[in-house]
């Protein structure tokens, strides 16, 4: 089956800009994960979705951030007014439940985002 | 606070064993998990231990837990080519979902 996909893969825009990242989990993981790798980094926790709603969401740096999940199936990260540290790789993964082995996190390909 | 160390780089021989490193910090994660990264692609959770266990292996895969010390090991027997990639080690601090990583290990198999 399909796995984890986000779009777009690749992402340019102008500080200050408003940008949308998409991902769509695996059908039927109820569980959401937001993640950001900046370069030569390992990946670090933005949110965490249980269905529709955001059960974790200390990982996000500021305000700025903002992540959605309407319908408990795709969901939206949204960044506004985008700082050239914001430029990193945005991955997005999801698993059955809430986590460990029996709920495996599987990763997308991520977005990767750069502000100019 | 929460912070995942590992070494930044291993270099060996194709068929030799590979030991990557990591300590970690919060003693109540509950798992830690090794992904693997390769050029392009997405992060693979390669294994995982519980924090109640001392050793796994899967195939030629060993991870060693050291909860004392909060070291932990992964071991890599027979190191292919098709092995060269980032590791990283990970932990679940308080709980299942919020996964820590580590800075990743980039292993480069010599042919």
């Amino acid at each position: 089956g399909a796995g984890v996909s986000q779009t777009p893969s690749n992402k340019v825009t102008e500080k200050g800009k408003y940008v949308e990242l998409r991902c769509d989990p695996i059908s039927g993981h109820t569980a959401l994960y937001w993640y950001r790798q900046s370069l030569g980094q390992g990946p670090e926790f933005l949110i965490y979705f249980q269905g529709t709603g955001a059960a974790d969401d200390s990982g996000l740096p500021n305000d700025r951030f903002f992540a959605v999940r309407p319908e408990g199936s795709v969901s939206t990260l949204k960044i506004q007014r985008t700082e050239r540290g914001d430029s990193a790789v945005y991955l997005c993964a999801s698993s059955l439940a809430g986590g460990g082995r029996d709920y495996e996190q599987y990763f997308g390909p991520g977005t990767r985002l750069t502000v100019t | 606070g929460e912070d995942v160390e590992q070494s930044l780089f291993l270099s060996v021989r194709e068929g030799d064993s590979s030991v990557i490193n990591c300590t970690y910090t919060d003693s109540s994660s509950t798992y830690l998990y090794w992904y693997k990264q390769e050029p392009g692609a997405g992060l693979q959770l390669l294994t995982y231990i519980f924090s109640n266990m001392d050793m796994k292996q899967d195939q030629r895969l060993t991870v060693l837990l050291n909860k004392k010390d909060k070291h932990l090991s992964l071991r890599i027997a027979d190191t292919q080519t098709g092995d060269s990639a980032i590791y990283f080690c990970a932990e679940t601090p308080g709980g299942y979902q919020k996964v820590t990583f580590g800075i990743g290990t980039k292993l480069q198999v010599i042919p």
